[in-house]
């Protein structure tokens, strides 16, 4: 059975500062990994997908790395912004195309 | 990108009423649609997954009498909570699958409190 978990759970940081937030996954037979961002009470947005062939992806100020072998994952963002603030989820999906969520990471990027 | 879009936003009900949830994707056909549910700072846990024109597969512990899921269309997903208890007072997110690459895209989510 997959496990997902993310380190650290919550992060505070200064605005400017880089982020870097930690994912591993127990079972490397991933298809794919996908990383989102949820404001409190709202749904997923995805920001980036990962496919099991690909070492990482970037869009503008975030860029995910993906280590199959070691099963882990990173997502960093650049100068981070106040609007930065919400929870990351990373999630790894099977062949079956179930996803498994870790617990998530909540940011806070003090002005 | 893929839009998914889910009704009601919110919803208040008595102990044991029925309430249903619509999980549309706006743009795009889905054959598989996923149903998700979210405690309170907790993550998401996979309830079941829709698809069209077949029975939901649902995940062990998930009761299916009490969630009952209709993917009668490529566009529409619907969840029915039955008979619901304070206990089914969650936040429930449903996702359509894009094909290719099997990218997820997540509807807005629905707050149920059950009363």
């Amino acid at each position: 059975k997959q496990e997902v978990t993310q380190i650290p759970a919550a992060l505070s940081v200064p605005e400017g500062e880089n982020l870097v937030l930690n994912c591993s996954f127990t079972d490397s037979a991933i298809y794919n990994l996908q990383w989102f961002r949820q404001d409190p009470g709202k749904g997923l947005t995805s920001l980036l997908l990962i496919q099991s062939s690909q070492r990482e992806q970037t869009s503008g100020r975030l860029n995910a790395s993906l280590d199959k072998s070691s099963g882990r994952s990173t997502l960093y963002i650049a100068a981070s912004q106040p609007g930065d603030s919400a929870t990351y989820l990373c999630a790894a999906q099977a062949a079956g195309n179930k996803l498994t969520f870790g617990g998530g990471t909540r940011v806070l990027v003090k002005p | 990108g893929a839009v998914v879009s889910q009704h009601p936003s919110w919803v208040i009900c008595k102990s044991g009423t029925s309430v249903k949830i619509e999980c549309r994707s706006l743009d795009f056909q889905a054959t598989t649609m996923f149903w998700y549910r979210q405690f309170p700072k907790q993550s998401l846990m996979l309830m079941a997954t829709s698809n069209e024109g077949s029975k939901a597969t649902y995940e062990q512990g998930v009761e299916k009498d009490k969630f009952l899921i209709n993917h009668a269309s490529l566009t529409l997903s619907t969840l029915t909570v039955t008979s619901a208890h304070p206990e089914d007072s969650s936040f429930y997110i449903c996702s359509a699958r894009v094909l290719p690459g099997n990218e997820q895209f997540f509807g807005p989510g629905t707050r149920l409190t059950v009363l």
